[in-house]
């Protein structure tokens, strides 16, 4: 158990349509990222956050977003869904930055129908 | 763009044998790390070796590190079937704080 949490773990939806994914960090750790992963483009890092604030970013789309809040969980939102999103995101988190080995969820199954 | 790129893209040994799988980057780094992921789990990391080091062992598991050909191996040996999963490769730099994954060696044990 990698002590980190995300929901939910699957989730089916139509194009068009938002949806919020949410990870809870393992404790005492700072940092959040966010990957995607797909057979086709393997995991791709999106956005990161550190102690509430935006750390780095990656491939994400404008139509993503995500946040830190303080109690240090994290959401990712998609909106305006195409079929291309469906995948698998992942969350993980680190004690300070992104040199430091990362702890992953088991990510959430987000398919688009 | 990737930085790490890992070979074979794919493996298949019987159990007891040694699995070895290379990780090649671009660019300078902070240090490499390698990840293990079974189907349809988040990842796990296995172990980190610093740009000022050489080789490194955790068990079963020894990484090499080659900064001039800017490429990594990791051997694992005497092989088990729990060992089937996906290995990635990270490397971090020291300009910007994220890590990046490479496409991942698909490692099958045989029985």
């Amino acid at each position: 158990d990698s002590g980190v949490t995300q929901t939910p773990k699957h989730l089916i939806t139509a194009t068009g349509q938002r949806v919020t994914l949410r990870c809870s960090p393992r404790s005492g750790d700072l940092s959040v990222y966010w990957y995607q992963q797909s057979l086709d483009q393997g995991l791709q890092f999106l956005i990161q956050y550190y102690n509430g604030e935006e750390r780095a970013k990656g491939n994400i789309l404008e139509r993503f977003s995500a946040q830190q809040f303080p109690d240090l969980h994290s959401e990712l939102n998609l909106s305006s869904l195409e079929l291309g999103d469906s995948a698998l995101y992942f969350c993980a988190s680190s004690r300070t930055g992104g040199l430091q080995p990362q702890h992953f969820g088991d990510g959430t199954r987000l398919s688009i129908l | 763009s990737q930085q790490g790129e890992e070979d074979p893209q794919a493996l298949s040994i019987q159990e007891g044998e040694n699995a070895t799988m290379n990780c090649s980057y671009k660019t300078s780094i902070n240090n490499l790390q390698w990840y293990r992921q079974n189907s349809g789990r988040g990842l796990v990391h296995l172990i980190l070796i610093r740009s000022n080091e050489r080789e490194k062992h955790s068990g079963r598991l020894r990484v090499t590190l080659d900064t001039s050909k800017k490429s990594s191996s990791l051997l694992i040996t005497a092989s088990r079937a729990a060992d089937t999963a996906s290995y990635f490769c990270a490397t971090a730099q020291n300009r910007d704080d994220k890590i990046i994954f490479g496409k991942g060696t698909r490692l099958h044990i045989l029985p």
